[in-house]
């Protein structure tokens, strides 16, 4: 079956622009989450949808924020772009338990100028 | 906060080696611990998903252990080879749900 799909791959923006990133989860799958990778930082949770509702959140500023759509697609978009946002934002889908595994999209590489 | 620990940073083995790495956890509150390997260009990829205290699971040459009384897990790669080359993650949801912690992984580099 298809895995899990992020577009676009890459994208440069300027501080100040807002930016959409896109993610659709494998069939059947309920949640989706959303991670940072960064350097300096490593792998950090930024939220989780399930059914539509966002379920749980970390420690990211209000500029961050999502949604999920009655298919299970999500969209993340983060305004007010900064030189620190600059990272690559991975998707993961999962079955609903938090003791299955994440499948990981191939990430979107965002590039704040 | 829930703080998941990984060590070695990085590891340089031959061929052939047979290695472990270390992954540790607050051993309150626990649900589980996962597994990835995250090679370079690709997604990460899960390994295990484990729950249960003593659990052992194992997958060709790789397997982990869990011991969430002392909140740790080891991950052995038994006769390493260059394709086992790549970061591995370790993490654990503080609660319930898909959110996961991620330790900082241990980069193994498999020399030929």
């Amino acid at each position: 079956k298809a895995g899990v799909t992020q577009t676009p791959r890459y994208l440069i923006k300027t501080r100040g622009q807002q930016v959409t990133l896109s993610c659709s989860p494998i069939s059947g799958h309920r949640s989706v989450s959303w991670y940072q990778q960064t350097p300096g930082q490593g792998l950090q949770f930024l939220f989780e949808y399930f059914s539509e509702t966002q379920r749980n959140k970390g420690n990211f500023p209000g500029r961050f924020s999502g949604r999920q759509f009655s298919n299970s697609r999500s969209e993340m978009n983060v305004s007010t772009l900064e030189l620190g946002d600059s990272a690559l934002y991975l998707c993961a889908s999962s079955m609903a338990g938090w003791n299955t595994e994440a499948f990981f999209g191939q990430g979107t590489r965002l590039t704040v100028v | 906060i829930l703080n998941v620990e990984q060590s070695p940073q990085s590891l340089h083995v031959q061929e052939g080696d047979s290695t472990n790495f270390t992954c540790s956890f607050p051993s309150s509150n626990f649900y589980a611990l996962h597994w990835y390997r995250w090679e370079t260009a690709k997604s990460p990829e899960a390994l295990f998903v484990m729950t249960l205290n003593g659990d052992e699971k194992k997958k060709g040459r790789i397997s982990a252990t869990l011991n969430t009384k002392e909140g740790y897990s080891y991950l052995y790669i038994k006769g390493s080879q260059p394709e086992d080359s790549a970061t591995y993650l370790c993490a654990s949801p503080p609660k319930a749900g898909n959110m996961l912690t991620f330790g900082g992984g241990t980069r193994l580099m498999v020399k030929p």
